[in-house]
């Protein structure tokens, strides 16, 4: 089965300061890759995924991360933050099981912004 | 639309009672997902419905009984919970239910059981 680790529970940066969020995840022939966030008191959102192709990927709000097979890593990165980013950033991957696909999710990284 | 929309926002019931939560989505996706999450937990999949079949099921206990009446409704029903069934409680859905597929979230229900 397929598994996440995020490396820092939590992660406290101030404002404009770059940020990176590590993920690695267990090794495979083929995998996707999920970023979610999740603000206070909300569900999840989707921040980017990797599928195929080009190694850097873009997503929103900024946010952008790098999969390399080789370390078999999924870093989040911003390059200048701000307080709204404050909230949990959750590393996903696909799972194929007896039934179908399920999304496994790292334990969080808690992203705080600081003035 | 790109909601998923759920209801109650808050529950609290006790270990007797009957209650039952409610998910709905109108952008046509035919997998629905149930998810519980304990506070600075991950969350943790629950079942999946794929075209309105139970199509994965967690070892969930009986207590929880999941109810997908057609491709835009996800009901859970719950029956004599405990007091650590307390969690937010959050549905979701995505086109097919494939790997490569965003899971759109819903906002959550939070229940307290007594």
């Amino acid at each position: 089965a397929q598994s996440v680790t995020q490396l820092d529970s939590q992660v406290p940066v101030f404002e404009e300061a770059p940020v990176e969020l590590r993920c690695n995840y267990s090794s495979s022939v083929s995998v996707y890759l999920f970023w979610y966030v999740q603000y206070p008191n909300q569900g999840l959102q989707l921040l980017l995924k990797y599928l195929s192709g080009s190694t850097l990927v873009k997503g929103i709000n900024g946010f952008e991360a790098e999969f390399n097979k080789s370390q078999t890593s999924f870093h989040l990165r911003k390059p200048s933050v701000h307080i709204s980013d404050t909230a949990e950033y959750f590393c996903a991957v696909s799972d194929q099981s007896t039934g179908g696909f399920k999304t496994i999710f790292g334990a969080g990284t808690r992203l705080f912004v600081k003035a | 639309d790109t909601e998923v929309t759920q209801t109650p926002k808050h529950l609290v019931m006790g270990m007797t009672n009957k209650k039952s939560l409610k998910c709905e989505q109108h952008m046509g996706h035919r997998a629905m997902y149930w998810y519980k999450q304990k506070a600075k937990k991950p969350p943790e999949l629950m079942f999946v419905y794929s075209y309105e079949k139970l199509s994965i099921n967690e070892s969930v206990p009986s207590r929880f009984s999941p109810e997908c009446p057609n491709s835009s409704l996800l009901n859970l029903h719950l029956h004599a919970l405990q007091p650590e069934d307390s969690a937010l409680y959050l549905c979701a859905s995505s086109p097919m239910g494939g790997g490569s597929e965003t899971q759109y979230f819903g906002p959550g229900t939070r229940l307290l059981v007594l």
